[in-house]
């Protein structure tokens, strides 16, 4: 079964750090571009960034930039969000995808929740 | 950043009906647009892509249409499964961005 879960969510305060890991089973992970997409509570959808299959190009939003890193690790099967500076508004279901088609994301995880609060 | 704005934002509507949303770009991104389908709760499920390619095991009766800056997305004949919300995302250029959604409620 292709598969993605998600882990290393929770509270933290602002400006602290946090980790999130994405573990992918049932498909060849190093094929295939690798995204990051969140959804605060009640709103919508929002793309945060991603990464080829090497590893070596990254894209992400003008907001995260400088402040977020995105990896992977394919001998893992393992995608990686690295989360500095936090702050209240990054608060949010965090949901790891694999992209298809271009940046289109057939397979999703069930989310990781972060919530920045004081 | 190209904009991506759906209507309506919320939708009522009977079983058997057929619903249409909209998706509007604020510039032209060829075809390289997808529809999402997100339940309470649960992670998004793509529906179409690239306008209007069907993705693997979505009923028939959801289609995509739509090129530049207009496109559709249609329900033929609704379920009681398909009251979720929808949205749209394009894959033109970076950023990536998705429409605000549209709220399908059962009438």
């Amino acid at each position: 079964e292709v598969q993605l879960v998600e882990s290393g969510g929770g509270l933290v305060q602002p400006g602290g750090s946090l980790r999130l890991s994405c573990a992918a089973s049932g498909f060849t992970f190093s094929s295939n571009w690798m995204s990051w997409v969140r959804q605060a509570p009640g709103k919508g959808l929002e793309w945060v960034a991603s990464i080829q299959p090497d590893g070596n190009e990254k894209k992400y939003v003008d907001f995260v930039r400088g402040r977020f890193t995105i990896s992977r690790d394919n001998a893992k099967s393992s995608l990686y969000l690295q989360m500095d500076s936090l702050r209240v508004e990054d608060t949010a279901v965090y949901y790891c995808a694999r992209a298809t088609v271009g940046t289109t994301w057939d397979i999703w995880g069930q989310g990781t929740m972060v919530t920045v609060s004081s | 950043d190209i904009q991506l704005t759906q209507s309506p934002s919320f939708l009522s509507a009977s079983v058997g009906d057929r619903a249409t949303i909209t998706c509007r770009a604020s510039q032209g991104i060829s075809n390289y647009l997808a529809w999402y389908q997100q339940k309470p709760g649960k992670a998004p499920k793509l529906l179409i892509y690239t306008a209007s390619t069907l993705q693997s095991g979505v009923p028939p009766r959801f289609s995509g249409s739509g090129s530049g800056t207009e496109f559709t997305l249609t329900i033929s004949s609704l379920q009681p499964e398909d009251f979720a919300t929808y949205y749209c995302q394009h894959r033109h250029s970076y950023p990536i961005t998705f429409g605000q959604g549209t709220r399908l409620e059962i009438k």
